[in-house]
């Protein structure tokens, strides 16, 4: 079937350090994807989003990468903070009956920021 | 604006009792959705509802029921709790059901079924 997954369940960094967490998609028909930061004990939150008709968008401190040739999406770092620590997630959104765009969600990725 | 908000934030539940897991966002988002977190897993979508009186079937619907009388609530009910229910969920809105709309999340409700 067809699925959303992560490379790396656990990344850890130092302080300062660009990080790079990656995405592997295989619907082909997903044109597009969300990154969420969930932090300990909270619910997710939006980072930045990317279009499939983009190969690339930039966000204050965060880039996402698309690559629809491999069917791969990076969400990168810049400078990580401690307070970057937390799971990240990938998702693709999907159209249903009626119009209506639900998201499927990768496993996750833990990255943990050293001082 | 409280945003999403969710109670209770923890639950025991013996195998068999009932329970509702209340949902409440003050946004006026038509589009709301519950899903399930498992350890080592995504987020899995159970119900989803794009309006008032709408609802409809996510990845894992078993064991569950949801309503959607107002615009505000959007309560899931466990009718007979199994160990396999066991996870946090999440209830989550957005202003529409379109994609490009931002998806918010409530804090979460960690159950335990025993």
């Amino acid at each position: 079937g067809e699925s959303v997954g992560l490379h790396l369940p656990t990344l850890s960094v130092q302080e300062g350090d660009n990080s790079i967490i990656n995405c592997a998609y295989s619907n082909s028909a997903s044109d597009y994807f969300i990154w969420y930061k969930q932090e300990s004990g909270k619910g997710p939150q939006f980072i930045i989003d990317i279009r499939s008709n983009m190969d690339k968008r930039q966000g204050q401190r965060v880039t996402v990468l698309l690559n629809k040739t491999v069917k791969h999406l990076s969400l990168q770092i810049a400078a990580t903070q401690p307070g970057d620590s937390a799971v990240y997630f990938c998702a693709e959104t999907r159209s249903v009956t009626g119009g209506s765009y639900i998201p499927t969600f990768g496993r996750g990725t833990s990255l943990i920021v050293h001082p | 604006n409280a945003g999403v908000t969710q109670t209770p934030k923890f639950q025991v539940l013996k195998t068999g009792q009932s329970m509702t897991l209340q949902c409440a966002q003050d946004m006026n988002h038509e589009y709301m959705s519950w899903y399930r977190q498992d350890p080592g897993m995504g987020l899995r979508l159970i119900h989803y509802s794009v309006g008032a009186g709408i609802t409809d079937q996510g990845e894992v619907p078993n064991g569950y029921n949801v309503s959607r009388s107002t615009t505000e609530d959007f309560p899931l009910r466990l009718l007979s709790a199994a160990p396999s229910q066991t996870s946090v969920y999440f209830c989550a809105s957005r202003r529409t059901s379109g994609r490009k709309d931002e998806q918010f999340f409530g804090p979460g409700t960690r159950l335990t079924v025993l």
